[in-house]
């Protein structure tokens, strides 16, 4: 069965500072996809990057950062020069692929709070 | 391009209620999900439709039923509501051919709190 542990339940920094949030994985596929997700206090999800079990080329996209590696079955999201606005509880999830429907198994998020 | 929307924003049920959540996507997308959201948990996937007429159990489908008449709507009824299903239910949609189902990422409504009292 598929498995994400998200350890970290909570972050709190302070705005400009970096921080870096875990993603560990477990699953026996050789063919699968990570996503991390987005919940600002809004509610709603928001979807932030894909990545295939084939593909372990970091990503940097503005501020946002990700770190796949295949070999710690982890696949971190770094924040560079946080801001406020990126408050929001993160979601890191895994998505088999067995033919059918993409059948998202997330983890259970970490909550980040950046203060002034 | 309203995306995948949801009705209603907030219910209250009784215990022994009935009650279907709404869900429509205008993206034509194939894939459509229900979700629960526990609170400080990930979301668990309820029920699934690969398309129209075709609809299947995800994690925690118990207490639930759907259906998928038309490509754009998937609505999520609830038999005989419980405390237990106090949650927060995300629908969702996905596009993508059938050989890479598992590739494309998955959009989301914005929600409905659902408490049970």
């Amino acid at each position: 069965a598929q498995k994400v542990t998200q350890a970290q339940t909570e972050i709190s920094v302070v705005e400009k500072e970096d921080v870096t949030l875990d993603c560990v994985y477990e699953t026996r596929d050789t063919t699968y996809y990570l996503f991390w997700y987005k919940q600002p206090p809004s509610g709603e999800l928001v979807f932030l990057i894909r990545r295939n079990s084939f593909d372990e080329q970091n990503e940097i996209s503005g501020r946002y950062s990700w770190n796949f590696q295949k070999s710690t079955s982890s696949f971190n999201f770094t924040i560079t020069a946080s801001q406020v606005v990126d408050s929001a509880v993160y979601f890191c999830a895994l998505s088999e692929d067995a033919g059918t429907a993409s059948k998202l198994t997330f983890g259970t998020g970490t909550r980040l709070q950046v203060t002034l | 391009n309203a995306g995948v929307t949801q009705t209603p924003k907030f219910r209250i049920l009784k215990i022994g209620q009935s009650m279907t959540l709404q869900c429509t996507q205008d993206m034509n997308h194939n894939y459509m999900y229900w979700y629960r959201q526990d609170p400080g948990m990930g979301l668990k996937l309820i029920y699934y439709s690969v398309g129209a007429g075709i609809t299947d159990k995800g994690e925690v489908p118990n207490g639930y039923n759907v259906s998928r008449s038309t490509t754009e709507d998937f609505p999520l009824r609830l038999e005989l509501a419980a405390p237990s299903q106090t949650s927060v239910y995300f629908c969702a949609s996905s596009y993508s051919p059938p050989a890479a189902a598992g590739f494309y990422e998955q959009y989301f409504g914005p929600g409905t709190r659902l408490t049970v009292t």
